[in-house]
C-alpha cells in the first residue's frame, strides 16, 4: 500500500529506544479498538486489540493503553527495533455494529539505527 | 491459509475505461471489506458485505463505482468510467462474524491503481 504522504505526523527514535504512538477516537460507543501496522508497499497488519472494558492490553513488546474519559489510546513499543518503521493505524468500531472498522489518520514511525 | 488475495497489484488504465479489481477472503470469514487508501483522506471504507449480501455501502463515492460478492471466495470492485482522481490503493479485507475479538480485519496486499 501507499505510505499515506506528506501529511501524517511523524515520530522518529532512536534504535533501543520506547516508541508511543496516541491516537484519539472521535464516537464515545466504540467499544472495541485495534493497532495496525502498515510497511511500504502492503497491506495493514493487526498489532494488537483491546476492548473497551479493559484500560491496558500488553502484547510482545507491545502494551495498548485505552483512557476511555478523554477517548484517547496509545500504543507503547518496547526497544523500538529498525523493523518497526511503518505507519501506524489506530481503528475503532462497536462489536454489534457489524465489524466495520473507522481508521484513525496512522502515523509515521522512523527508527534511526 | 494464505490470507487475503487482491489482483492486480498494480493497474493503469486510461480515463474512461473500465477498472475490475478482484479479492478473494480467507475462508471461513463472513465479513469482507473494500478500502480505498490515499494521501489525503488516508484509509476510507467503501463498502463491506455479510455472507455475501452488502450491508453498507455509504463510502462508495460515486455511482461509477459498484462492488459485488457472488460468493463467499469472491468479491468485485468495479469502476466505470474511470477517473484521475480515483488513482488509490485499493485494499480488500475480510473477518470473522462479529463478536468480541473476532473482528480483526485482515487486509490484502492492496490494488495500486492509477488512472492516467
Amino acid at each position: 500500500g501507499e505510505s499515506v504522504g506528506l501529511h501524517l505526523p511523524t515520530l522518529s527514535v532512536q534504535e533501543g529506544d520506547n516508541s508511543i504512538i496516541n491516537c484519539a477516537y472521535s464516537n464515545s460507543a466504540s467499544d472495541y479498538f485495534i493497532w495496525y501496522k502498515q510497511e511500504s508497499g502492503k497491506g495493514p497488519q493487526f498489532i494488537i486489540d483491546i476492548r473497551s472494558n479493559m484500560d491496558k492490553r500488553q502484547g510482545q513488546r507491545v502494551t495498548v493503553l485505552l483512557n476511555k474519559t478523554v477517548k484517547h489510546l496509545s500504543l507503547q513499543i518496547a526497544a523500538t527495533q529498525p523493523g518497526d518503521s511503518a505507519v501506524y493505524f489506530c481503528a475503532e468500531t462497536r462489536h454489534n455494529a457489524g465489524n466495520m472498522l473507522t481508521f484513525g489518520g496512522g502515523t509515521r514511525l522512523m527508527v534511526k539505527p | 491459509d494464505a490470507g487475503v488475495i487482491q489482483s492486480p497489484r498494480h493497474e493503469v488504465t486510461e480515463m474512461g475505461q473500465e477498472v475490475t479489481l478482484r479479492c478473494k477472503p480467507i475462508s471461513g470469514h463472513d465479513y469482507l471489506f473494500w478500502y480505498r487508501q490515499t494521501m489525503m483522506r488516508g484509509l476510507e471504507l467503501l463498502i463491506y458485505f455479510n455472507n455475501n449480501v452488502p450491508i453498507d455501502d455509504s463510502g462508495m463515492p460515486e455511482d461509477r463505482f459498484s462492488a459485488k460478492m457472488p460468493n463467499a471466495s469472491f468479491s468485485t470492485l468495479k469502476i466505470q468510467p474511470s477517473e484521475p482522481r480515483d488513482s488509490a490503493v485499493y485494499f480488500c479485507a475480510s473477518s470473522l462474524v462479529a463478536g468480541w475479538g473476532n473482528t480483526e480485519a485482515f487486509f490484502g496486499q492492496g490494488t495500486r491503481l492509477t488512472v492516467v
